[in-house]
């Protein structure tokens, strides 16, 4: 295994802008997910995908969030109109049907 | 609601020593848990889960952890810890039951094993 990956690894954007992260999971994993870390805090879920299929939303992922997995391969995680309180470590995980979610290395990103 | 609480933010423990990380939870249902690391600058590690079954379960490094369902814990134990062992320690729960496959984490532990 490849592990999971994620870029870019670090993003600084100002308030307003849009911004797109992508994450590639470990090769034939069909469950993707995306979670958001803070400073202090456990990561928090935002939304799951089973290959395509966008099963599980959180009410953490506001208007301006959206994730897709066009080919039930890699996913991409947008962010519209950026707001300070968006600034966080965005996780992305994947599992196949033996329950435990492997975890990338994260995108940090920073709204000023 | 489901949640998860690490009742101690930070936990010191000297080298060669056992460790305890505390875990326990809330959930209707029957749980899933698990144990994650996270080291600076990296993502999350996973170390073990319980599912069902013998309720001591082992996992990656040494580690071990006791579920135990009257007292709803799930505390991370290691019979000898490592100054390598120093990093973030997150516990988290899943509620199977409805098809859920969100984990809610703990705010995490930070474990220091002094030398």
């Amino acid at each position: 295994d490849t592990g999971v990956s994620q870029d870019p690894r670090h993003k600084i954007t100002k308030r307003g802008q849009n911004v797109t992260f992508r994450c590639d999971p470990i090769s034939e994993h069909n469950r993707l997910y995306w979670y958001r870390q803070t400073l202090g805090q456990g990561p928090e879920f935002l939304t799951y995908f089973q290959n395509e299929a966008q099963l599980e939303k959180s009410r953490l992922l506001s208007d301006r969030f959206s994730a897709e997995r066009p080919k039930g391969s890699f996913s991409t995680l947008e962010i519209q109109r950026t707001e300070q309180g968006d600034s966080a470590m965005y996780l992305c995980a994947s599992s196949t049907n033996r329950v435990e979610q492997y975890f990338g290395p994260g995108t940090r990103l920073t709204v000023t | 609601a489901q949640s998860v609480a690490q009742p101690e933010d930070q936990v010191n423990v000297a080298e060669g020593n056992p460790l305890t990380v505390k875990c326990t939870y809330s959930v209707s249902g029957n749980p899933y848990l698990f144990w994650y690391v996270q080291y600076p600058n990296r993502g999350l590690q996973f170390l073990l889960k319980y599912i069902t079954g013998d309720n001591l379960v082992k996992g990656s490094y040494g580690f071990e952890a006791e579920f135990n369902k009257s007292q709803t814990s799930f505390h991370l134990k290691k019979p000898s810890a490592l100054v390598s062992d120093s990093a973030l320690y997150f516990c988290a729960v899943r509620v199977p039951q409805g098809g859920s496959e969100k984990l809610v984490f703990g705010k995490g532990t930070k474990l220091t094993v002094n030398p």
